[in-house]
């Protein structure tokens, strides 16, 4: 069974550019996650999706950030646009129901320069 | 509120040494604490987890750890270092047992042979 999976593993983009992640979360997970590690502190999380829809979105920073689940399938983030202190590690998991065990990706390495 | 936090962003032991990660808690509630590990290239796994059962909690790799209520405290420990164990180590707490994750800014284990 293949895990989450996150595209691109590393992005690099300019101050101003838009840039889109991806998560595909294990098949038949309703919950999935996204959280950001800045500059080697801690993980913090960003939001937290039900299928399609959005249960807990108390973490995403500003208006720059857009995520989508449609369908209820694979997410995405989008930055637009980036400023240099959207750099960080974005990770995502997915967890088949609230209380169980969330699986992470490698995460996505965002450089904005 | 919740929050973790983990004393030692570097920790660096010898092969076969006791390994003991730090990880202070504060919950508003009764705590879940979560041990993840993230090798190098890899996603976050978990280690181990405390859910209000057994105070000593045995998780993979030889790891466990122990909950100290008194101490607010879930250290991490190894008897015996390998050079595998060679990774970041998060300690995460919870509320109710969901993915909601408040991390702790991380430990670096180096392990020298």
């Amino acid at each position: 069974e293949a895990g989450v999976t996150q595209f691109p593993s590393h992005s690099v983009i300019e101050k101003g550019q838009t840039v889109t992640l991806r998560c595909d979360p294990i098949s038949g997970h309703d919950n999935l996650y996204w959280y950001r590690r800045v500059m080697g502190k801690e993980i913090k999380f960003l939001l937290h999706f039900v299928k399609e829809s959005k249960q807990d979105e108390s973490g995403m920073p500003n208006n720059r950030f857009l995520a989508e689940r449609t369908g209820g399938t694979y997410s995405t983030l989008k930055v637009q646009p980036a400023e240099l202190e959207d750099s960080g590690v974005y990770f995502c998991a997915s967890s088949q129901d609230l209380d169980a065990e969330a699986f992470f990706g490698q995460g996505t390495r965002l450089t904005v320069v | 509120a919740q929050s973790v936090t983990q004393l030692g962003s570097h920790v660096s032991v010898s092969e076969g040494a006791l390994v003991l990660l730090r990880c202070n808690y504060s919950s508003s509630v009764p705590p879940y604490l979560f041990w993840y590990v993230q090798y190098p290239n890899q996603g976050l796994q978990l280690l181990l987890k405390y859910t209000s059962a057994a105070t000593l909690v045995k998780g993979i790799n030889g790891f466990e750890a122990e909950f100290k209520k008194s101490e607010t405290s879930f250290h991490l420990t190894k008897p015996s270092a390998h050079m595998s164990d060679a990774a970041e180590y998060f300690c995460a707490v919870t509320l109710y047992n969901f993915n909601k994750f408040y991390f702790g800014s991380g430990t670096k284990l180096n392990v020298k042979p």
